[in-house]
């Protein structure tokens, strides 16, 4: 198993250019996730999906759409980047069946937005 | 609405020494609590969790955690650190008897290991 993969592992952004920061699993999870992480913030939960069609906001959703067509893949879109989205984004995913299931995370997305 | 505190930015502590990581947290349901470590430039990897049962939890590495409910913490430990332990560590918290509230992060311990 691959586990959870994350594409590109780098990338600079011009203000105002959109991008998708691709994540995939191959582990059938149905949970999937979207984080980013700030120094001494921690990780904030951007965007989640429990299921294929099924997707929800998280902590914080402004400036980020995600889509879940299929199980394995959970894109994330900056619609049109700024400044403040420069950070390292984590896709994550789990099982869903039960509600105490950990998580795997993917190996992060370095973003800057100049 | 849940919360985690890690009270400490920085942890320092000798090879071969006994290390905590401290780790606070409020949620309103039953909490169930997860360990993760970073190593530099990569993603966050699980380490142990406290559903329910023994307040001890063992995990991966040799780490264990202590669930205290009367003080609500849960304080990774480990009776010998290695260099190689040196990492991010976060606490998390989920609501267990609420399936549509996600994990809470805290912010992040960074532990050095000195030899």
């Amino acid at each position: 198993n691959a586990g959870v993969t994350q594409t590109p592992k780098f990338q600079v952004l011009k203000t105002g250019q959109s991008m998708t920061l691709q994540c995939a699993q191959d582990m059938n999870h149905e949970y999937m996730s979207w984080y980013r992480q700030d120094p001494g913030m921690g990780l904030r939960l951007i965007h989640y999906s429990v299921g294929a069609g099924i997707t929800d906001q998280g902590e914080v959703p402004n400036g980020y759409n995600v889509s879940r067509s299929t199980t394995e893949d959970f894109p994330l879109r900056l619609l049109s980047a700024a400044p403040s989205q420069t950070s390292v984004y984590f896709c994550a995913s789990s099982y869903s069946g039960t509600i105490n299931n950990e998580q795997f995370f993917g190996p992060g997305t370095r973003l800057t937005v100049l | 609405a849940q919360s985690v505190a890690q009270p400490e930015d920085q942890v320092n502590v000798a090879e071969g020494n006994p290390l905590t990581v401290k780790c606070t947290y409020s949620v309103s349901g039953n909490p169930y609590l997860f360990w993760y470590v970073q190593y530099p430039n990569r993603g966050l990897q699980f380490l142990l969790k406290y559903i329910t049962g023994d307040n001890l939890v063992k995990g991966s590495y040799g780490f264990e955690a202590e669930f205290n409910k009367s003080q609500t913490s849960f304080h990774l430990k480990k009776p010998s650190a290695l260099v190689s332990d040196s990492a991010l560590y976060f606490c998390a918290v989920r609501d267990g008897d609420n399936y549509g509230q996600n994990f809470v992060f805290g912010p992040g311990t960074r532990l050095s290991v000195l030899p």
